[in-house]
């Protein structure tokens, strides 16, 4: 079947520009994840969320970043008033059981 | 707080020749998860082998294996017969029980292995 894919694959924004990236997770996958990877990196956790409930946000940032997910299927991460640190991978994954399945990514650069 | 270490940062290994790439990881629970993943310069993230930290035999995967150590916290990668498609970024990663305040997976910094013709 359809694994996850991720829209944009590239985005450019301008530094103080409010972005929305999207995640379509793997059809029945209760558990969804939002990481962020910097250059020469592993992924770090942002947040989960187990169907439309967000269970855990501690790695988000900042309170620039806010996700939902509000039908408990495709999920939108949105950065507000985007930073150069924000300049990264965002990877989203999903999960029914134990392993987590990962998108391509949207590339973020932050001018 | 929990930690994956990988301390290999690159890796070059003849075609054909057999891989161990090095994972230690640090919890005091004793429920978690290990695994490996591949991301090749394309970027994806790809699933290759899972452990869980009561399974009594080491996972295997065609030619992936886990050499699992649970009093050395060790979670080794084996590749057996490496082929030129192997070459890609290697993450070691662990999770704990959903709920435990840590609910994502905590990476390793990655290994980068580079097969070689």
């Amino acid at each position: 079947g359809a694994g996850v894919s991720q829209s944009p694959r590239y985005k450019v924004a301008k530094r103080g520009q409010d972005v929305a990236l999207r995640c379509d997770p793997i059809s029945g996958h209760v558990s969804l994840f939002w990481y962020q990877q910097a250059l020469g990196q592993g992924p770090e956790f942002l947040t989960y969320f187990q169907n439309e409930a967000q269970l855990d946000k501690s790695g988000l940032p900042s309170d620039r970043f806010f996700a939902e997910r509000p039908e408990g299927s495709v999920s939108t991460l949105k950065i507000q008033r985007t930073q150069q640190e924000d300049s990264a991978v965002y990877l989203c994954a999903s999960s029914l059981y134990e392993t987590q399945y990962f998108g391509p990514g949207t590339r973020l650069l932050v001018l | 707080a929990q930690k994956i270490t990988q301390t290999q940062p690159g890796m070059f290994v003849q075609e054909k020749e057999a891989v161990t790439l090095d994972c230690t990881y640090d919890t005091s629970d004793p429920s978690y998860g290990l695994f490996w993943y591949k991301q090749p310069s394309s970027g994806e993230m790809i699933f290759l082998i899972y452990q869980g930290s009561y399974d009594q035999q080491n996972a295997t995967e065609g030619r992936y294996s886990l050499n699992f150590q649970k009093a050395r916290k060790s979670a080794n990668l084996v590749i057996s017969a490496s082929q030129l498609g192997d070459s890609a970024m290697y993450f070691c990663a662990m999770r704990l029980p959903s709920g435990g305040g840590a609910d994502g997976l905590t990476f390793g910094k990655g290994t980068h292995l580079i097969i070689q013709p």
